[in-house]
């Protein structure tokens, strides 16, 4: 059974410290997202990618967070310097090309992040 | 942009008993819209889905309908029972997840 990947499951890391989030999507999908969602509330989309192009980021503060994909197996997020409300869990997603219409996204299991 | 509202924010039913999530979308051009479950701690995950060239879609204890005239697709879940219970959020999105929108979701709970 396929899954998208997320390491690290957990980080907790004092404010100011850079932090890497890393994503593998399913083998064959293209369009990766990035999530953020805090305490059971609903899903904030960050950005996402097709093709390894990054298609919207304007849910991302810019000034502090970034994403790319270095290679299609790999997406990444990074917050540099982090700060306490940057506290969440952030979920991966990817889905694949569709036949002309959209496919489900397939989620990881998260990174849930504690900024101290 | 695309607009997804979701009713009701929490809903508590009683086990064996159906309950009803509405979602309304803004975008015509919508014509994708899944269903995903997420329990406490977990990812959220795809239970049902539905394309606009159809108007209702079942699997087993769970259906969605879609009316594409008036812009709101509803999730029915029946017999409800205990591990139901998460929160539920809807989605619409145009062909290549060009503009793929989640609903603030709805917490069920399935009181035994």
């Amino acid at each position: 059974d396929a899954r998208v990947t997320q390491t690290p499951r957990h980080k907790v890391t004092e404010m100011g410290q850079e932090v890497t989030m890393r994503c593998q999507p399913i083998l064959g999908h293209n369009t990766v997202f990035w999530y953020r969602q805090t305490m059971m509330q609903g899903l904030e989309l960050l950005a996402y990618f097709r093709n390894r192009a990054p298609l919207d980021d304007s849910g991302m503060p810019k000034d502090r967070f970034s994403a790319e994909m270095p290679d299609a197996t790999l997406a990444t997020l990074k917050i540099q310097p982090s700060e306490p409300r940057d506290s969440a869990v952030y979920f991966c997603a990817s889905t694949s090309p569709g036949q002309g219409a959209d496919q489900p996204q397939h989620f990881g299991d998260g990174t849930r992040l504690s900024i101290l | 942009g695309e607009n997804v509202e979701q009713h009701p924010s929490t809903l508590s039913v009683q086990e064996g008993d159906s309950a009803v999530i509405k979602c309304t979308y803004s975008d015509s051009a919508s014509n994708y819209f899944p269903w995903y479950k997420q329990e406490l701690g977990k990812r959220p995950q795809l239970i049902i889905d539905i394309r606009s060239n159809v108007g209702e879609k079942k699997d087993q204890r769970i259906a969605v309908t879609l009316n594409k005239t008036a812009k709101h697709f509803s999730l029915h879940i029946t017999e409800t029972q205990p591990e139901d219970s998460a929160v539920y959020f809807c989605a619409a999105s145009t062909n290549y997840g060009q503009n793929f929108v989640f609903g603030p979701g709805t917490r069920l709970s399935v009181l035994p």
